[in-house]
Parts: structure tokens; sequence; C-alpha cells
């Protein structure tokens, strides 16, 4: 059974940082296309970012770059994204996702939510 | 730029039909999506992909009930035999870019 396991998501403050992981079992996780997808409070889903399966081609929202930052350890089947200079409007569900191919999405994990207050 | 445009909202009635459109911009007739759903304080699930001459393949466990068709820049999602548990937001995801449409609030009467 594929299982996307989220973590690492909590209260941070305007211009802080957090690292999100995300536990990947029941599949061959190191060639796969993975990406994060974030949801705000009573939105719609907006793409964030994603990796190709070796880590060398990432990409990402025009509303993260520069600040957000994907990476993966094939090793320990984990995914991760690395937030800094957090504002506000980050403040949502983050979701892991397992990609059919480059840009489709074919398995989600279950979110963790980020807020981002003072 | 790709955009993806989908009702905000569907109704129909409990053991209807329902066909959800999703709308590609001008210029990418030829993508594939992909659908996903999402059921009330839930995360999403992938539905199906669907290619641009209609062909799809569904994510494992996905019933019968629901199926896929295309015609030029217009992807379709239909529910059929609609059931309480399909009362959810619907969104479809474009190739291309990986992104979302505004997703579609399907009600269940």
């Amino acid at each position: 059974e594929v299982q996307l396991v989220e973590s690492g998501g909590g209260l941070v403050q305007p211009g802080g940082s957090l690292r999100l992981s995300c536990a990947a079992s029941g599949f061959p996780f190191s060639i796969y296309w993975m990406h994060w997808v974030r949801q705000a409070p009573g939105k719609g889903l907006v793409w964030v970012s994603r990796i190709n399966s070796d880590g060398s081609s990432t990409s990402y929202a025009d509303s993260v770059q520069g600040r957000f930052t994907i990476s993966r350890d094939n090793a320990k089947n984990t995914l991760y994204l690395q937030m800094k200079s957090q504002r506000v409007e980050d403040t949502a569900v983050y979701y892991c996702a397992r990609g059919s191919g480059k840009f489709l999405i074919d398995q989600w994990g279950q979110g963790t939510l980020v807020t981002v207050s003072s | 730029q790709l955009v993806l445009t989908q009702s905000p909202s569907a109704s129909a009635s409990l053991g209807a039909s329902v066909k959800l459109t999703c709308t590609l911009s001008s210029g990418l007739s030829s993508y594939a999506i992909a659908w996903h759903q999402q059921q009330p304080e839930k995360g999403p699930r992938y539905l199906m992909k669907l290619n641009s001459d209609g062909s799809h393949s569904k994510g494992d466990g996905i019933p019968d009930r629901f199926s896929g068709s295309s015609s030029g820049a217009e992807r379709y999602l239909t529910i059929s035999s609609l059931q309480s548990e399909d009362e959810a937001d619907y969104y479809c995801q474009t190739w291309g870019t990986g992104t979302f449409g505004g997703g579609t609030k399907l009600t269940v009467l």
C-alpha cells in the first residue's frame, strides 16, 4: 500500500523557517517525481514545487521561488520542503504527493498544517 | 500561460448522473489532465488521468461510476448513480505545468 506521511508542520512567526518531511513507503520512491501542494484555509489546491527522481531537477511556483527548497533522500525514502522567510500567506495545509510523470499527481499524503502568525 | 477553468459549483440528485467540465486555455487542447476529489475535511484523492483522446486510467479502487471523456480543449468527469459520499470538491490538474483549476464544489441533493 502506498503511504505518504507528512510531518513538521506547526506555528511559525513571519520571517521564520520550518522544514517539512514526507516519509514514503509502499512503492519504489527513488524512481518517482515528487511534489508539494498547498491549500490555504477555504481555498483550492495550489502546486508549490516538484523534484525529479534523483534530485537533480527542481521547479517552484513563483510565490515561493527563492524562499522554499525541495529536496529528497532516496536512501531514507523521504521528501523535504525547507521553508524560509515565511509570510502570513504561506499559511496552509501542505500535501506531499507522488508524481505520475513530471507534471501530474497520482498519490497524496494526508497533509500537515503550517500556520504563519505572530 | 496555462489556465484551467472549472465552474465553481454543480449539483445533482442522489442516484442521478453529473458531468463536470475542465476547460484548457487556448492552444492546449492536446494536453492530458488529472482529476482529483476532495471530500469535506479530507485530503485529496486521485481519480484518473485523462488524455486528449478520451482514454483514461483510474486510480486504485476508484468505482466504475467515475469516467472521463474529452472533446477539444474540454475534459469531462462524469459521475453516475450519485451517492452522498460523492459530495466533494473536484479539481483538474494539467500536464505541462502541474497547475490546478479552481475546483468545482459538487452538491448531491
